[in-house]
């Protein structure tokens, strides 16, 4: 198992609907995770960062985090045309920093208006 | 607050050619990342700085790429001699300290042909 794995997609929402990103760890890195959003042909970034197990909440954004399953999520709620991108699934390197980072392959987004 | 500055942008090179890119970092930002974005994948780090030093650069093909930020302020990336597994873009991060969140450049797409 590689050590961060999405799907990658694509994702295809209508807009203002629920979209749900997902994403799947191994025991190879430590319990610090990241989403970053990555539109074509920018740079990655940061919408959400999670360290415990459970919900956290930020405007229309929701990440969720279940250890005991190896799993991470984002839930994008009212999802809006703009919000279409790449989402990138990320974890804090053992004995790394939050910026020493092991991503996944990303997940493509497309909300359809 | 002025991002973090990559050039060039855009590189097109031939296999065995060198190429250099350089970063400068957010005004004040100890801690400098590197890392490589192949199409279709996530990033992939190659090196982090901590002021002048090197902290993880595990990922970096030494055989062939190199990297300094001899003063702790900007660094360059080197490739000699390029390879057509290269091509990819190299994306340069910072971070006020290893403990806080890394902004991304704009990345400098290289092809090598």
């Amino acid at each position: 198992q590689k050590e961060v794995e999405q799907n990658s997609g694509p994702l295809s929402v209508p807009e203002g609907a629920i979209a749900s990103l997902n994403c799947t760890y191994s025991d190879r890195v430590s319990q610090s995770f990241f989403w970053y959003r990555q539109y074509s042909g920018k740079s990655p970034e940061l919408i959400m960062s999670i360290y415990s197990n459970g919900d956290k909440e930020d405007g229309r954004f929701t990440a969720q985090l279940n250890k005991a399953s190896q799993y991470v999520s984002l839930l994008i709620r009212d999802s809006q045309p703009s919000d279409s991108a790449t989402y990138l699934c990320a974890a804090e390197n053992y004995g790394g920093s939050q910026g020493n980072l092991i991503f996944g392959k990303g997940t493509k987004l497309s909300v359809k208006p | 607050e002025a991002g973090v500055a990559q050039s060039p942008r855009y590189k097109i090179i031939e296999k065995r050619q060198s190429v250099a890119f350089w970063c400068n970092p957010i005004s004040g930002h100890a801690t400098l990342y590197w890392y490589q974005q192949i199409l279709g994948q996530g990033p992939k780090l190659l090196i982090q700085f901590q002021n002048n030093g090197v902290v993880d650069d595990s990922q970096l093909p030494k055989d062939r790429f190199s990297a300094e930020r001899l003063k702790g302020v900007d660094s360059t990336l080197k490739i000699q001699p390029a390879k057509l597994e290269d091509s990819a873009v190299y994306l340069c991060a910072s971070s006020r300290n290893s403990n806080t969140e890394a902004f991304f450049g704009q990345g400098t797409r290289l092809t090598v042909v």
